[in-house]
């Protein structure tokens, strides 16, 4: 079946540290793949996106490549700042379905 | 563009009562989901409508879970009755059509309702 893994949190970092989240995937066929945002007290966000192999998603600074020799979507940012504190999903979607990771909390500290 | 609308934001209830939330989509948008979001859960899908037609409620309790959405537009996901294991926040979403193989729909959320149940 079509799943997702994310590394545990809390990720802990200082501002302007360098941030990587896991997200590796198991589906048939060929996924569109998200990373979904939700800061405290908000509603999920879409963050980026990619819908093919190699295809890199990228927005506020943040970036995703889709790698499907490693079924991996892993999100980096070169420098974190505080206001990117916030609860990370990675997401799949295959034929009609959204499927979600657990998510991983990102707490940046001054 | 107005966003998706939920409410209540927030219910607490007594085990054994009913609830019914409300939400109404993205205007225009043919697709809407309710998701389940148990505390430290990624979200789950609960059921997913196309206009006013169920596409998938595999997952949905449906012992004690119903929803409909009327129209095609709003939409209402009801428990009754509620178990403590009911407690999470319930997530709608919408987006403009039916996702398709190899193509991608972006869903949009809603703020979500954050349901008690003691």
């Amino acid at each position: 079946g079509n799943s997702v893994t994310q590394m545990e949190g809390p990720v802990t970092l200082s501002e302007e540290a360098f941030l990587t989240i896991n997200c590796t995937y198991t589906a048939t066929g060929y996924p569109s793949l998200f990373w979904y945002v939700q800061y405290p007290g908000e509603g999920l966000q879409l963050l980026l996106k990619a819908t093919k192999a190699d295809d890199k998603g990228s927005n506020k600074g943040f970036e995703a490549t889709y790698r499907k020799e490693t079924t991996s979507f892993h999100l980096e940012k070169g420098s974190v700042q505080v206001s990117d504190s916030a609860v990370y999903f990675c997401a799949l979607s295959n034929t009609d379905k959204l499927i979600f990771g657990t998510g991983t909390r990102l707490q940046v500290f001054p | 563009e107005a966003g998706v609308a939920q409410s209540p934001r927030y219910k607490i209830i007594e085990k054994r009562q009913s609830v019914a939330f409300w939400c109404n989509p993205i205007s225009g948008h043919a697709t809407l989901y309710w998701y389940q979001q148990i505390l430290g859960q990624g979200p789950k899908l609960l059921i997913q409508f196309q206009n006013n037609g169920v596409v998938d409620d595999s997952q949905l309790p449906k012992d004690r879970f119903s929803a409909e959405r009327l129209k095609g537009v709003d939409s209402t996901l009801k428990i009754q009755p509620a178990k403590l294991e009911d407690s999470a926040v319930y997530l709608c979403a919408s987006s403009l059509d039916r996702p398709r193989w190899g193509l991608n729909t972006e869903a949009f959320f809603g703020q979500g309702t954050r349901l008690t149940v003691v």
